[in-house]
């Protein structure tokens, strides 16, 4: 069966630091994998998402940047992290594209407080 | 104009009530449509897909209606263990990007 990991659970970090969040997953090949934050009682929104090594998509101009440095590994970074970058943040994958429906399942997340 | 609209609620039920959930979309190209329930500082978890057809699965039935670009779900005999916030969320795009509703928050009361 498959698995998604997020590491860490939780991370305080000082305004201007860097940060890197990593999530990977077991148990398939070649997924689609996504990253969402959640800021504090709002939705989820979509960040970045990859179909393939290498292959980033962004959604939201920020100063985030995302990485696929293998086929089951999906990385979050920062140069320098702002007050409004704290929030929950969640990785997802999905089977590559196959039809209409492709579920997406959730990682555990990382919550993170910038101060 | 939100992409993806629901009812914030919140709603508080007691136990064995139905309690029906709405949402709608404003792209109709939208492609695929999901329920999803958030449990408190947790990731959000699937409940399940709806298809065009209207499903049903255990107490839960979801139905879509693309004409009018919603979406439903009716949950029966709600448990304590429903209590939750229920994520309307609509995929669109080559990589099936989920947009999700800001949710309605769900307790059941004993």
């Amino acid at each position: 069966s498959q698995t998604i990991h997020q590491w860490p659970a939780t991370l305080v970090q000082p305004v201007g630091s860097p940060l890197s969040l990593e999530c990977t997953v077991e148990g398939t090949s070649n997924p689609n994998l996504y990253w969402y934050r959640q800021a504090a009682g709002r939705g989820l929104q979509l960040l970045f998402y990859s179909v393939g090594i290498g292959q980033i998509s962004s959604e939201v101009p920020q100063n985030l940047s995302a990485s696929r440095p293998q086929d089951r590994q999906f990385i979050l970074s920062s140069k320098k992290l702002l007050l409004s970058d704290s929030g929950f943040y969640l990785c997802a994958w999905s089977t590559p594209y196959s039809g209409s429906y492709n579920e997406q399942f959730f990682g555990p997340g990382t919550r993170l407080t910038v101060l | 104009r939100k992409e993806v609209e629901q009812d914030p609620g919140p709603f508080n039920v007691p136990e064995g009530a139905t309690v029906a959930f709405n949402c709608t979309y404003s792209n109709s190209a939208s492609q695929s449509f999901f329920w999803y329930r958030q449990d408190c500082r947790k990731e959000p978890k699937l409940l399940m897909s709806v298809y065009s057809s209207g499903n049903e699965d255990g107490r839960f039935t979801a139905q879509l209606n693309r004409a009018s670009q919603y979406i439903s779900l009716l949950i029966r005999d709600s448990k304590l263990s429903d209590s939750a916030t229920y994520l309307c969320v609509v995929g669109l795009g080559f990589a099936r990007q989920l947009t999700f509703g800001s949710g309605t928050q769900l307790t059941v009361l004993p």
